[in-house]
């Protein structure tokens, strides 16, 4: 079974410039969160979807992040225009079973590194 | 609302010589405990959990945790540790129940180097 896929695993763009990130869940996992990790602190939370509906975007740093699942399934989280404070580590993850069972574990990607110049 | 602290940032370690990374948190409801290693250029991936039971959680890799309430801790130990074992690791926590009971919270993360 293919695990949470992100790509590009790189990407360098200069401020200013728009960047769109995708993630792939696991097949079948209705829960999908976005987490970020600047550059000497927290991998900290973005968002989540159950499906193709937001629960909870508490977590975007401002309006310059739109993240979007068609159909319930990929994801994408578009920044436009990027800054330099953006720069970072994007990881994906999801989940199966309802956020509130115990056994609701995230499984993550490999993570996609941005570098704003 | 939750914090977690891991309170080293990098620990080297001898081959074949234990290991103690310490993880320490905060949260006003009771929660769910977790350690992810990443190794080298791949994802997290999840090295072991405590949700509930016993304390001492035994997980991949020969790694084992102990949840310790009084203390709010969770250290990851394993008594003999290889080069392969050289990676990130991180200790993050979930609230057991309500607003939020989703997001994880993680520490800082802890590089972990074995020496040859």
């Amino acid at each position: 079974e293919a695990g949470v896929t992100q790509f590009p695993s790189h990407s360098v763009i200069e401020k200013g410039q728009t960047v769109t990130l995708r993630c792939d869940p696991i097949s079948g996992h209705d829960n999908l969160y976005w987490y970020r990790r600047v550059m000497g602190k927290e991998i900290k939370f973005l968002l989540h979807f159950v499906k193709e509906s937001k629960q909870d975007e508490s977590g975007m740093p401002n309006n310059r992040f739109l993240a979007e699942r068609t159909g319930g399934t990929y994801s994408t989280l578009k920044v436009q225009p990027a800054e330099l404070e953006d720069s970072g580590v994007y990881f994906c993850a999801s989940s199966q079973d309802s956020v509130f069972s115990a056994k609701n574990i995230q499984y993550f990607g490999a993570g996609t590194r941005l570098s704003v110049l | 609302a939750q914090s977690v602290t891991q309170l080293d940032s990098q620990v080297p370690v001898f081959e074949e010589a234990p290991v103690e990374l310490r993880c320490n948190y905060s949260s006003s409801v009771s929660v769910y405990l977790f350690w992810y290693v990443q190794y080298p250029n791949q994802g997290l991936q999840l090295l072991l959990k405590y949700l509930s039971g016993s304390t001492l959680v035994k997980g991949i890799n020969g790694f084992e945790a102990e949840f310790n309430k009084s203390q709010t801790s969770f250290h990851l130990r394993k008594p003999s540790v290889h080069i392969s074992d050289t990676a990130e690791y991180f200790c993050a926590v979930k609230p057991g129940f309500g607003a939020g009971s989703y997001q994880l919270t993680f520490g800082k993360g802890t590089k972990l180097s074995v020496i040859p």
